[in-house]
């Protein structure tokens, strides 16, 4: 019931093309859902979260779609750019809760080509 | 704002040793801190929850006598790995949560020989 499960585990872009990552949950007790971004040898950097009460949420060229019967959500990313190129994972969490620790997807390994 | 600075970035220890990796929240104060550990193309698998002033809940397989943490503020937590060996080797990532925004640093690579 803790796993967050994540595909693809990697995918191949072409510039300008569409990056669709999708996470699938089985806890209905998660309330939040954030999307990281992570370069080698950094630490995760949060690029988009949304609660189970909105369907989507977008910040320019990053929008999460949220389907909560199906218990899925994902990362759509737009116009990609070979910058774009890193691993991102999906996370859910219990962001009421006091210990709410992230549980993280396996991680998709983006690579934006030229 | 929502900065987590961890310190080192590096460190190569001989096996034996115990090192100190410290994890700061700059700009704000964190009313919990996370430790995960990352081996190469993997995902993040957290090792600990702590509370600034009590102790730390760790996650199943994790040896607490092990991997030490301090949660001695609201804007400081440190994880010291004792008696490192080779296969604790692994990137190591300290997360620090205010509400419901999780804000992680930048990672300690450690590297025992």
């Amino acid at each position: 019931q803790q796993q967050v499960k994540q595909s693809p585990q990697s995918l191949i872009v072409q510039k300008g093309g569409i990056s669709i990552i999708n996470c699938a949950y089985e806890n209905t007790a998660f309330d939040y859902f954030p999307w990281y971004q992570q370069f080698p040898g950094k630490g995760p950097a949060l690029l988009i979260a949304i609660r189970p009460d909105v369907s989507e949420k977008k910040e320019g060229r990053f929008t999460i779609s949220f389907n909560k019967s199906a218990k899925q959500f994902s990362l759509h990313i737009m116009d990609s750019q070979p910058g774009d190129s890193a691993t991102y994972f999906c996370a859910a969490s219990k962001g009421s809760s006091n210990t709410g620790k992230l549980i993280f997807g396996q991680g998709t390994t983006l690579q934006v080509k030229p | 704002g929502a900065v987590v600075s961890q310190h080192p970035s590096w460190v190569i220890c001989k096996s034996g040793t115990s090192v100190k990796i410290e994890c700061r929240s700059l700009d704000f104060q964190a009313t919990t801190m996370f430790w995960y550990r990352q081996f190469p193309k993997q995902s993040l698998m957290l090792m600990a929850t702590s509370n600034e002033g009590s102790k730390a809940t760790y996650e199943q397989g994790v040896e607490k006598d092990k991997f030490l943490i301090n949660h001695a503020s609201l804007t400081l937590s440190t994880l010291t790995v004792t008696s490192a060996h080779p296969e604790d080797s692994s990137f190591y990532i300290c997360s620090a949560r205010k509400l419901d925004r999780y804000t992680f640093g930048s990672g300690t690579r450690l590297t025992v020989v």
